[in-house]
């Protein structure tokens, strides 16, 4: 079982508000990912972390930054939401290796901006 | 052309019935295939991972891997209302920046009792 754990799960601000989302993991997994899925849709790459120091774009544009400053820890952050920011965002993280095939996801962030 | 298709569904099966999922794909060195399961609302959860042609078992679910067709599948057998989910195909190439997978839109699955 993943012990991945992200905060806020439900989030709604207003336009224009900075936000960070929390994302935690106590596997030591080196890798870490978020990804961005509205309801009933398709799971999009937005950010991935290699290791301490390590950030990278994924597959599609965010507006998001990310920070990797320690293992366990990946915060993702939106200087000024947008209602378009609106959508679950996912956390997930994999160690390297052949197990690190598998990628485990936390339980996600409901945000909504008004 | 996506690079992970799958049929969205509804894919509706009675209860004890075997539910046939199929996910094609595109990029031909892809090496590492998954089946994740989604609830309404929830996270993703892995359900298999399969890495080489044939088939693979576990419990009620069977993955098939083809790779000269680009193809994996899942099987449910003695399909159960709770297996009512949104089924996802990941496929992962090697080298992969990150170890990043590539997703498919899913297939909604309905069991009806």
């Amino acid at each position: 079982e993943a012990d991945i754990y992200q905060t806020p799960r439900y989030l709604v601000i207003g336009t224009g508000k900075k936000i960070t989302l929390e994302c935690s993991q106590t596997m030591g997994h080196d890798k870490m990912y978020w990804y961005q899925q509205d309801p009933g849709m398709e799971l999009h790459l937005i950010h991935y972390s290699y290791g301490v120091n390590s950030t990278e774009k994924g597959d599609l544009s965010s507006e998001s930054t990310v920070s990797r400053i320690r293992t366990e820890h990946f915060p993702l952050t939106l200087e000024s939401a947008r209602p378009s920011h609106t959508s679950q965002y996912l956390c997930a993280s994999s160690e390297t290796g052949n197990s690190g095939n598998t990628i485990y996801f936390g339980e996600g962030s409901w945000l909504t901006v008004v | 052309q996506k690079e992970v298709e799958q049929n969205s569904g509804p894919l509706s099966v009675p209860e004890g019935a075997i539910a046939s999922l199929n996910c094609t794909y595109s990029d031909r060195v892809s090496q590492s295939f998954f089946w994740y399961r989604q609830y309404s609302g929830k996270s993703p959860e892995l359900i298999m991972s399969i890495y080489s042609n044939g088939d693979k078992e576990d419990g009620r679910f069977t993955a098939q891997l083809n790779k000269a067709s680009q193809y994996v599948s899942l099987l449910i057998r003695d399909s159960q209302p709770s297996d009512s989910a949104t089924y996802l195909c990941a496929v992962r190439v090697i080298p992969a920046a990150g170890n990043k997978l590539t997703f498919g839109g899913g297939t909604r699955v309905l069991v009806k009792p």
